[in-house]
Formats: C-alpha cells, structure tokens, sequence
C-alpha cells in the first residue's frame, strides 16, 4: 500500500508558528487534505488543496503544495492552545474512493 | 443539519454477542465510509458505499458486516469479533462528486 509520512510529534510555543510537514506516495491524488483529532473524538476537515494548487490560505491556516518532492505542509499562524491535537494529512490514491491517513503529527503547545 | 451522527458512542461486548454500529446523516451525502482506528494509528478504511451499493472492501474479516438500508444510513454488523477489534470505528460521508469527507465523532468499541 502507498505510505503517508508525517513526523510523529511537533512542540511550538504559545503564539509562534506551527509547521506540520507531510509526504505523500501518489501523484494522481486530485486532493490533500489536513484533518485535525482531539482526544477522544472523530476527524475534523480543517482544509484541503486542489493537486493544481501551489498554496491555499484560510485564516490562520496555510496549506503550501509541492507537488514535484510529493510534499505537503500546514502553517497554523499564532498557536493557540486550542491547537493541541493529532493533525493528519490524507490523500486519495488513484482518485479513488476513501482516504489514505499519514501516521499523524502530535501538536504540543508550551505555554 | 451538518452532522454525522454515530451511536452509539462506546460499546463493549463479548465476543459471542451480535453488535451494530450505526450511523447517520441527512446532507444529501451519497457516499459513506467507515473506519478503523486503533490507538496512537491513523484511520484505515474499511468500507465504501456509493450510491448505497458497496464499492470497496478491504479485505475486512468476513465478522464485520456493512450495510447501507438508504442514502442517510449506514450499519456496520459485528458478529464473533476478537479483542484485537477493539478500536475507535468512525463513520465517514461525501457530498456527491467531491472527495471531502465529514466525520462522525466514533463509537469506542471493546471487545472483551
């Protein structure tokens, strides 16, 4: 199967910028996307990026595509602590139906 | 309404008891999914209907029955399931010719 790659965990300080990085396998993915998991709780949509796209910014949130290195990135601007979360990047192999999860990247907020 | 909605929330059972999980939505979503998540793991798909007709297995033990009775449902059938299934199921739905897919919160099942 096609792997998702994602740094297990990132700690940022309150109000700094939160970088989460990600890898992913297939080149025909039309869509990627970054879903947030609190504890205990289902996936939320933060946002996703058309495969044509470079960048995509939505409030606090910026998603930078490079579609040629397979790599995918999310800024969150000003972390909050109600960032705290498992962030996962998804993509959708073949186009096809249902999403492939990255590992997860574990958000720590110091205060 | 905006939600997808699971019941229900946690579960455990034997592993001679018959289970369902359930899940519902009413955006007019015509595709609908569900998930396994083990702890500390990502989601792994399991299931897919489109149009209420199965589209993809995989390769799930024969122990987890889906079913999708209309557009807005969506059942998942436990019968004879082992202590390795405890997880977090989450169900999942699209909007028709989009690939975004919205959540439900989960059902946190053990199996004991």
């Amino acid at each position: 199967g096609e792997d998702v790659e994602q740094s297990l965990f990132l700690s940022v300080r309150e109000g700094d910028s939160s970088v989460i990085n990600c890898t992913y396998t297939d080149s025909s993915s039309t869509y990627l996307y970054w879903y947030k998991q609190e504890p205990g709780a289902g996936l939320q949509l933060l946002t996703y990026i058309f495969s044509n796209m470079d960048m995509k910014q939505d409030q606090r949130l910026t998603v930078l595509l490079n579609k040629k290195d397979k790599h995918l990135s999310l800024r969150i601007a000003d972390t909050q602590t109600g960032d705290s979360a498992i962030y996962f990047c998804a993509e959708t192999p073949g186009g096809a139906d249902g999403l492939t999860f990255g590992k997860g990247t574990h958000l720590i907020i110091q205060p | 309404d905006t939600e997808v909605t699971q019941t229900p929330k946690h579960l455990v059972m034997g592993m001679t008891n018959k289970k369902s999980l359930k899940c519902e939505q009413h955006m007019g979503h015509r595709a609908m999914y569900w998930y396994k998540q083990k702890a500390k793991k990502p989601p792994e798909l399991m299931f897919v209907y489109s149009y209420e007709k199965l589209s993809i297995n995989e390769s799930v033990p024969s122990r987890f029955s889906p079913e999708c009775p209309n557009s807005s449902l969506l059942n998942l059938h436990l019968h004879a399931l082992q202590p390795e299934d405890s997880a977090l199921y989450l169900c999942a739905s699209s909007p028709p010719g989009s690939a975004e897919a919205f959540f439900g919160q989960g059902t946190r099942l053990t199996v004991v």
